[in-house]
């Protein structure tokens, strides 16, 4: 199974952007690359996900190398309701419903 | 967008009792369903995969006759954690997706207590 890499915590101050990044060296395939935050005592949310180029919503932009073995979440402008622990998941197999495999993620702390 | 609603979002049972969450699908159908786990101060561990008109899937060192999972119909999955310990208190997420191409949606957890 692929495994991502991140760094276990990240500081930003608000209203400035923020770059988390992941490395899922042994990505293979056509599988997507999905992104989601856990703010405290709730569940996950999802962010975005992408495939091989760079993928803009609402919530954050997705920077993937052109190799595909590492990603950058981009938080353009961070709020404080931005502060949470962002997990890089490993793609889905697929054809399949499988479920998530979450690793330790990044704690993100935004200072006012 | 994909909504997944979980009730409760926090119960308090005495040890031994049974505890029932439910997990429903609002605007889609979901054949397959999730169910994780959290401890705190780590990171959601997948528990089993409930899925529609058959049996649950359960990982690896998850009890399946304690964690009873029912996947009744394509909008609602059960767990049901029977002779609750305390032990058991733990964040409780079910989750679903609409389809292969789709991220997945998450409800807003279950605080289970056993006292």
């Amino acid at each position: 199974d692929a495994k991502t890499t991140q760094p276990n915590s990240m500081e930003s101050n608000e209203e400035e952007p923020v770059h988390l990044p992941c490395n899922h060296s042994t990505i293979s395939g056509t599988d997507y690359i999905h992104w989601y935050r856990q703010l405290p005592s709730q569940g996950p949310e999802y962010v975005i996900h992408g495939l091989t180029s760079n993928v803009n919503n609402r919530m954050a932009s997705l920077a993937i190398a052109e190799d595909r073995k590492s990603s950058t979440l981009i938080l353009h402008r961070a709020t404080l309701r931005d502060a949470a622990v962002y997990y890089c998941i490993p793609p889905r197999r697929r054809g399949g419903a499988d479920g998530l495999t979450f690793g330790k993620g990044t704690h993100l702390i935004i200072q006012p | 967008g994909a909504v997944v609603s979980q009730h409760p979002s926090w119960v308090i049972c005495k040890s031994g009792t049974s505890v029932k969450i439910e997990c429903r699908s609002l605007d889609f159908q979901a054949t397959t369903m999730f169910w994780y786990r959290q401890f705190p101060k780590q990171s959601l561990m997948l528990m089993a995969t409930s899925n529609e008109g058959s049996k649950a899937t359960y990982e690896q060192g998850v009890e399946k006759d304690k964690f009873l999972i029912n996947h009744a119909s394509l909008t609602l999955s059960t767990l049901t954690v029977t002779s609750a310990h305390p032990e058991d208190s733990s964040f409780y997420i079910c989750s679903a997706s609409p389809g292969q191409y789709y991220g997945y949606t998450f409800g807003s957890g279950t605080r289970l207590t056993v006292v």
